[in-house]
């Protein structure tokens, strides 16, 4: 399988832990994106790199959370104090141009 | 700011008839407008997008600016076309995040 992977597809963490996932984009996109969806809600955009450089991020993310994409390839979420409200679906894109976002399966998170 | 809404959060058609889910946006520039879809147990993909025109699995949609909406159109369902649509926008500044609306379940009834 070619196309974006995320590890772990599950995570539950009780309330206070710090949790992080991985996204392995496709291999040639430069573009990397970071989004959540909770139940009944669309993605909603967190973070956004291009190669190794962080351009864009939402107001979503607070202090707890940090994205890294270290070697402009992989890269991480990490949430640190879990709270209940965290407990969503973290979904990754990869794109090598604007327009169309290469989706991951997600990891689901729950906070207990 | 920018939002996307999608009135129905579930919509069932009968097999062969016509389909239209509805997307209306806000945005003061020039948006991107996408439609995106999920099927039963696979991930989020790109279905169309307003810039390229095409015609995807039947389904068309025309960005109307001046009603700013972006409704996606198929003359005659068909029961494969079940599944999880989203509607999405992206600015025309260079920024690089879609803005999703909350999605639209569509059952086509055999």
């Amino acid at each position: 399988d070619t196309g974006v992977s995320q590890n772990p597809r599950h995570k539950i963490t009780k309330r206070g832990q710090n949790v992080t996932f991985r996204c392995d984009p496709i291999s040639e996109h430069n573009r990397l994106y970071w989004y959540r969806q909770t139940l009944g809600q669309g993605p909603e955009f967190l973070t956004y790199f291009q190669n190794e450089a962080q351009l864009e991020k939402s107001r979503l993310l607070s202090d707890r959370f940090s994205a890294e994409r270290p070697k402009g390839s992989f890269s991480t979420l990490e949430i640190q104090r879990t709270e209940q409200g965290d407990s969503a679906m973290y979904l990754c894109a990869s794109s090598s141009e604007p327009y169309e976002q290469y989706f991951g399966p997600g990891t689901r998170l729950t906070v207990t | 700011a920018q939002r996307v809404t999608q009135p129905e959060k579930l919509l069932s058609v009968f097999k062969g008839a016509p389909v239209e889910l509805k997307c209306n946006y806000s945005y003061s520039g020039s948006p991107e407008l996408f439609w995106y879809v999920q099927y039963s147990r696979q991930r989020l993909q790109l279905l169309l997008r307003h810039i390229s025109r095409e015609s995807i699995k039947g389904f068309t949609a025309d960005l109307n600016k001046g009603e700013t909406s972006f409704h996606l159109k198929k003359p005659f369902a068909q029961e494969e076309d079940s599944a999880m649509y989203y509607c999405a926008l992206k600015s025309n500044l260079g920024n690089e995040k879609l803005t999703f609306g909350t999605g639209t379940r569509l059952t086509i009834i055999p």
